[in-house]
């Protein structure tokens, strides 16, 4: 299975700076089929970025993916106090799909 | 708007089994790969199933193939999970999600999700 390793395990920053999450891939993903979710305390996550970099349905575009192969990227510029949030890779290329561990936001 | 509103969690004692339900509405249902994720207490996302849009197709993850079937009813719009020989460490929230609408027979991604259902094994 895909291993997905995403790092920094915590990242703590100031409203209207950027956050830079890392997450990469033990083997590399075919057709970028990696996604991005945020998770709110308490409630179900939220799928922000699929395929690398396209935004899903209603999501600021404060929020960018980048990346191919094993390396990708999520980017929040313009930090908002509401986007203290558990972010989580994922891999949907193949079976089993994989996720990564996470990075806590702390706003 | 789509809706996911799943059902059937409560305490099991380990070894036992049973069933959770996720009833849909807002979108086609017969036209969607529908999936299961889990959460433990204070832990990430664990991906535990997906079904194809017209049930052919199944996938499961390495932790509970062989104990748990994921099946759909098309006619009720619904989708479920049957759990069985449970352990203490599939205690968890567990998510109904949807993939995405007219996509392929089989869509790994996971675009839209339920609010989860908890399901404790513990004796």
């Amino acid at each position: 299975e895909i291993v997905l390793t995403q790092s920094p395990g915590t990242l703590s920053l100031s409203p209207g700076e950027r956050a830079t999450l890392s997450c990469r891939a033990s083997q590399t993903i075919g057709r970028s089929y990696l996604a991005w979710y945020q998770q709110i305390p308490g409630q179900a996550p939220r799928l922000l970025i699929y395929g690398a970099s396209t935004r899903a349905t209603g999501i600021s575009d404060r929020f960018s993916g980048s990346g191919s192969g094993t390396d990708f990227t999520l980017t929040i510029n313009r930090l908002e106090p509401e986007d203290s949030a558990v972010y989580y890779c994922q891999q949907y290329s193949v079976s089993p799909i994989t996720f990564g561990q996470g990075t806590r936001l702390e706003i | 708007q789509v809706q996911l509103a799943e059902s059937g969690g409560g305490v099991v004692q380990p070894g036992g089994s049973l069933r959770l339900s996720c009833a849909t509405s807002g979108f086609t249902f017969s036209r969607s790969a529908m999936h299961w994720v889990r959460q433990a207490p204070g832990k990430g996302l664990e991906w535990v199933a997906v079904i194809s849009y017209d049930g052919s197709d199944k996938y499961y993850g390495d932790s509970v193939r062989g104990r748990f079937t994921i099946s759909r009813d098309n006619s009720r719009n619904t989708l479920y999970l049957e759990m069985s020989s449970l352990r203490t460490e599939d205690t968890a929230v567990y998510y109904c999600v949807r993939a995405r609408e007219n996509n392929s027979p089989v869509d790994f991604l996971c675009e839209i999700w339920g609010q989860g259902t908890m399901v404790t094994a513990s004796s």
